[in-house]
């Protein structure tokens, strides 16, 4: 079973630039999330899809994040413009809908270096 | 609200047994989750506890204690590979699925 991908892998650019992300979740995953996670700390929610509808976008920073998952299944994260403060690296997961221990799948994660 | 706590750093010998701590506050909680991430790379699932008790997978071993808001996991046999970070996370009621994080505990195995 082919796991999340996600691309970019790195990515550099100056502050007030854009940068996009794109996440492909497990096949069959219905629910989608984009985690930030700053150097030496944990994944922080910004964003959460249950097919194509936004479940929970509350600590999304809306005046320059977006996200969307327009048919359901694959997904992109813009930053526009970029502050140094999102240097960080931007993880995808995706779980399936009931069953087993709702364990969430990471992708490798994209790694954001604003200078 | 939420608050997970977890030592920064530990350091132990391969070879041996280490017991990483988790603390937690929530206002509902629904499962108790434990990842390993290598440095560079995707958090990848161990273990997952929603009730009181013990569970054994292997070399790892996960606890729980609802009533304490405390669970820890047990790495036996270290081997150098076990290096890695290891975070704690708790699934709230009515959140969705949503795991939310402690800061990670960065354990270094030494020969």
């Amino acid at each position: 079973e082919a796991g999340v991908a996600q691309s970019p892998r790195y990515k550099i650019i100056e502050k007030r630039q854009s940068v996009a992300f794109w996440c492909n979740p497990i096949s069959g995953h219905a629910t989608l999330y984009w985690y930030q996670q700053i150097l030496g700390q944990g994944p922080k929610l910004l964003i959460q899809f249950q097919n194509n509808g936004v479940v929970d976008d509350s600590q999304l920073p809306k005046d320059r994040f977006s996200a969307e998952r327009l048919k359901g299944v694959d997904s992109t994260l813009k930053i526009q413009p970029a502050k140094l403060e999102d240097s960080a690296v931007y993880l995808c997961a995706s779980r399936t809908l009931g069953g087993g221990t709702g364990e969430l799948f990471f992708g490798e994660g994209s790694r954001l270096t604003v200078l | 609200g939420q608050n997970i706590d977890q030592p920064t750093e530990m350091t132990a010998t391969e070879g041996a047994i280490v017991q990483i701590n988790c603390t937690y506050q929530t206002s509902g909680f629904n499962g108790l989750f434990w990842y390993q991430q290598h440095a560079g790379e995707a958090p990848t699932f161990l273990s997952y506890n929603v009730l009181d008790g013990l569970e054994e997978k292997g070399r790892f071993s996960s606890f729980l204690s609802r009533s304490k808001g405390y669970s820890y996991l047990l790495l036996k046999e270290l081997q150098m590979k076990d290096s890695a970070s290891y975070l704690c996370a708790v699934r709230e009621i009515g959140s969705q699925g949503n795991l939310i994080f402690g800061k990670g505990t960065k354990l270094s195995v030494k020969p």
